[in-house]
């Protein structure tokens, strides 16, 4: 059964601080999402990461894949307050269902709190 | 375009109640998919279709129904509400089973 699993779950962060987001997965996958949301709202997609050593980058926001090491980042570059946010990663469960569907399994999130 | 469209946007049910979540996409997506999001937790996929007439389970099925009829429309059925249904529901819809998914407002029900 595949596990998704973020740490840190809660991130109090300075404005002007760099950090990272970890997401890591129990069996093989090679695609990976990440996902932003506000409060009360929906989910906003971030990136999609479908291959090894996909990198991508938005603003100040990093993200990257090591499918053998089941493991991504998400890095955050000088945070500012916009960022405060919950940060999820979803993994396509394809080893489950016996080829792609699209059916993703979620981590808990990563709650971020930027403080001035 | 409005993109993903879910109704209603709140509802309380009884106990045994049941309704039908409404969710509409107008970007001509195959894949369509019910989550539902429990607080401080993820999300979880209650079923998906990969299109019209095709419709199939995901983690946490039990209790629900779907149905896909047309491209656009793929409602969610709750028989006999419970507590353990008191969630938010989101629903998604892809171009591809590898695209990212966009995402609806999300439906919060209580069930009392």
């Amino acid at each position: 059964e595949l596990k998704v699993e973020q740490n840190p779950l809660f991130l109090s962060m300075q404005e002007g601080k760099n950090y990272t987001i970890y997401c890591n997965y129990s069996t093989t996958s090679d695609r990976l999402y990440w996902y932003r949301q506000d409060p009360g709202k929906s989910l906003e997609s971030l990136f999609v990461l479908l291959s090894n050593g996909a990198v991508k980058q938005e603003g100040r926001l990093m993200a990257s894949l090591d499918t053998k090491a089941r493991l991504s980042t998400l890095h955050i570059t000088a945070a500012v307050h916009d960022l405060s946010a919950t940060y999820f990663c979803a993994v396509d469960s394809e080893v489950n269902y016996g080829g792609s569907q699209g059916n993703l399994i979620f981590g808990k999130g990563t709650k971020l709190s930027v403080k001035p | 375009n409005a993109g993903v469209t879910q109704t209603p946007k709140f509802r309380i049910l009884k106990i045994g109640q049941s309704m039908t979540l409404q969710c509409t996409q107008d970007m001509n997506h195959n894949y369509m998919y019910w989550y539902r999001q429990d607080p401080g937790m993820g999300l979880k996929l209650i079923y998906y279709s990969v299109g019209a007439g095709i419709t199939d389970k995901g983690e946490v099925p039990n209790g629900y129904n779907v149905s896909r009829s047309t491209t656009e429309d793929f409602p969610l059925r709750l028989e006999l509400a419970a507590p353990s249904q008191t969630s938010v529901y989101f629903c998604a819809s892809s171009w591809t089973a590898y695209n990212e998914q966009f995402f609806g407002p999300g439906t919060r029900l209580t069930v009392l």
